[in-house]
């Protein structure tokens, strides 16, 4: 069975805060994604990673950055927590056959 | 004009109906069409995906796909309540750098009441 799991389920930050979600795969695979998700608006891409040390901005990079040290871990940084930044953060994992295999997601409420 | 567009409902089917979920999109440069299920508090799973134009059936779910509208649907036979969730349309371009990357419609709630 596949398995992505991240960090926290619930974060509570500050505004201005640096914060760290992390990402793991155990299934090799190379792709690996970052979404956040709020209501009426789905899911958009902030970003993903194609390989160790490549990524590539999604739809909704600004304040967000992303580290890829290890095939197997892709993390999520917010440079600085903004109250605007609130929202479901799910990671996902890509298969060789196209699937998207999403972590349990968490939830960050910057105050 | 989204690129992937779907009514986000509710949509509310009596149990043993169909329920039939719509999707369109705006590139028609995109290739593959998945259909993802997420229950309340969870987090999306794959259920159906479709590549070519036509049905393709999985049980009780019939994805179908039809590039020259530019649209995709998704048909469940048979509604049970535990098919009560947020179904999500995802549309992946291919080619260039996309590597898998997946636009995801705003979902449709479904209900299924007894």
């Amino acid at each position: 069975d596949v398995k992505v799991t991240q960090s926290s389920r619930y974060l509570v930050k500050r505004t201005g805060e640096k914060v760290f979600l992390e990402c793991v795969q155990d299934m090799d695979h190379e792709n690996m994604f970052w979404y956040r998700q709020d209501p009426g608006l789905g899911l958009r891409l902030i970003y993903f990673s194609y390989d160790v040390k490549m990524k590539e901005k999604g739809d909704i990079p600004e304040g967000y950055s992303v580290s890829r040290e290890k095939k197997e871990r892709f993390s999520l940084i917010l440079e600085s927590a903004s109250t605007n930044q609130t929202s479901m953060y799910l990671c996902a994992s890509r298969s060789s056959t196209d699937t998207q295999y999403f972590g349990p997601g968490t939830r960050l409420t910057v105050l | 004009q989204k690129e992937v567009e779907q009514n986000s409902g509710p949509l509310s089917v009596p149990e043993g109906a169909i329920a039939s979920l719509n999707c369109t999109y705006s590139d028609r440069g995109s290739q593959s069409f998945f259909w993802y299920r997420q229950y309340s508090g969870k987090s999306p799973e794959l259920i159906m995906s479709i590549y070519s134009n036509g049905d393709k059936e999985d049980g009780r779910f019939t994805a179908q796909l039809n590039k020259a509208s530019q649209y995709v649907s998704l048909l469940i036979r048979d509604s049970q309540p535990s098919d009560s969730a947020t179904y999500l349309c995802a549309v992946k371009k291919v080619g260039g750098t996309s590597y898998g990357k997946l636009t995801f419609g705003q979902g449709t709630i479904l209900t299924v009441h007894p």
